[in-house]
C-alpha cells in the first residue's frame, strides 16, 4: 500500500506557464516533505522541501505548498522552462524516525517550447 | 556536489552470476542507501546502512545482500543475478539532515 502517491505519471506544459505537480500521503506521522528532480541518466537531486510547521516554502521559481488536513502537497513551477523537463519525485519523512524516507513513483514533466 | 560515486556505471551480466556494485562517498555521511528504479515503480529501497557494519533490509531486499566495512563504501551484491534484477541502481547518502544525495546510477542488464 503506497503511503506516498503521485497520481499523475506525466504532465505536459507549455513554456512560460505554470506546472503543478501533486503528491498525496496517508501517514499522519510524516512531518517533512521533499521534492527531487531527476534527469535521464543522472541520479535524483534535491530540489525543495517543507516542514509540517509551514504551509508554503519558496525557492526562486519553485514553491511547495502543504495542506496537512488534506494530506496533500504540491510543487509549483512558475514560469516553466524546457530545462525543467524531468521526473519529479515526492518524498515524505518523519522526525525522530528511522531515516528512511518514503518516495512516490514520480511524475514526468515535459515542458514544450 | 556531494562526493558520491558508483561503479561500474554500466554492466551486462548473465543469469546466475554474482554481481557486486560499489558506492563510494567522501562526505563521511552516516547513512547510505541502495535503491532501484524501474518504470512505474519509482525508487524502491533495497537495503540501507546506518553505520559501519550496521545494515538493514528495505522493501525489495530478496536476492540482494550488502556490506559496509568502512564509512565510505557500501557494496550491493546480487548473489545470483536474475532477469528481474535488470534495473538502474542508485546509491544515496544522508547525514542528520533530511536531504539525500544520490550517485549517478549503475545500469545493470541481466541476460
Amino acid at each position: 500500500d503506497q503511503q506516498v502517491k503521485q497520481n499523475s505519471p506525466s504532465l505536459s506544459v507549455q513554456e512560460g506557464r505554470i506546472s503543478i505537480l501533486n503528491c498525496d500521503y496517508t501517514n499522519s506521522m510524516f512531518d517533512y516533505f521533499l521534492w527531487y528532480k531527476k534527469y535521464p541518466a543522472e541520479g535524483p537531486t534535491f530540489l525543495i522541501s517543507i516542514s509540517s510547521i509551514k504551509d508554503k516554502n519558496e525557492d526562486g521559481r519553485f514553491t511547495v505548498f502543504l495542506n496537512k488536513s488534506a494530506k496533500h502537497l504540491s510543487l509549483h513551477i512558475v514560469p516553466s522552462q524546457p530545462g525543467d523537463s524531468a521526473v519529479y519525485f515526492c518524498a515524505a519523512d518523519m522526525s525522530g524516525g528511522s531515516y528512511i524516507p518514503t518516495f512516490g513513483r514520480g511524475t514526468s514533466l515535459i515542458v514544450h517550447p | 556536489d556531494a562526493g558520491i560515486t558508483q561503479s561500474p556505471r554500466h554492466k551486462v551480466t548473465e543469469t546466475g552470476t554474482p554481481v557486486t556494485l560499489r558506492c563510494h562517498q567522501t562526505e563521511n555521511h552516516r547513512y547510505m542507501y541502495w535503491y532501484r528504479q524501474d518504470p512505474g515503480h519509482g525508487l524502491r529501497l533495497i537495503h540501507y546502512s546506518y553505520g559501519v557494519k550496521d545494515t538493514d533490509k528495505g522493501e525489495v531486499s530478496d536476492g540482494y545482500s550488502v556490506s559496509r566495512s568502512k564509512t565510505e563504501d557500501f557494496l550491493l551484491t546480487l548473489e545470483s543475478a536474475t532477469s528481474s534484477q535488470t534495473s538502474v541502481y542508485f546509491c544515496a547518502i544522508r547525514d542528520f539532515n533530511y536531504e539525500q544525495y544520490f550517485g549517478p546510477g549503475t545500469r545493470l542488464t541481466v541476460t
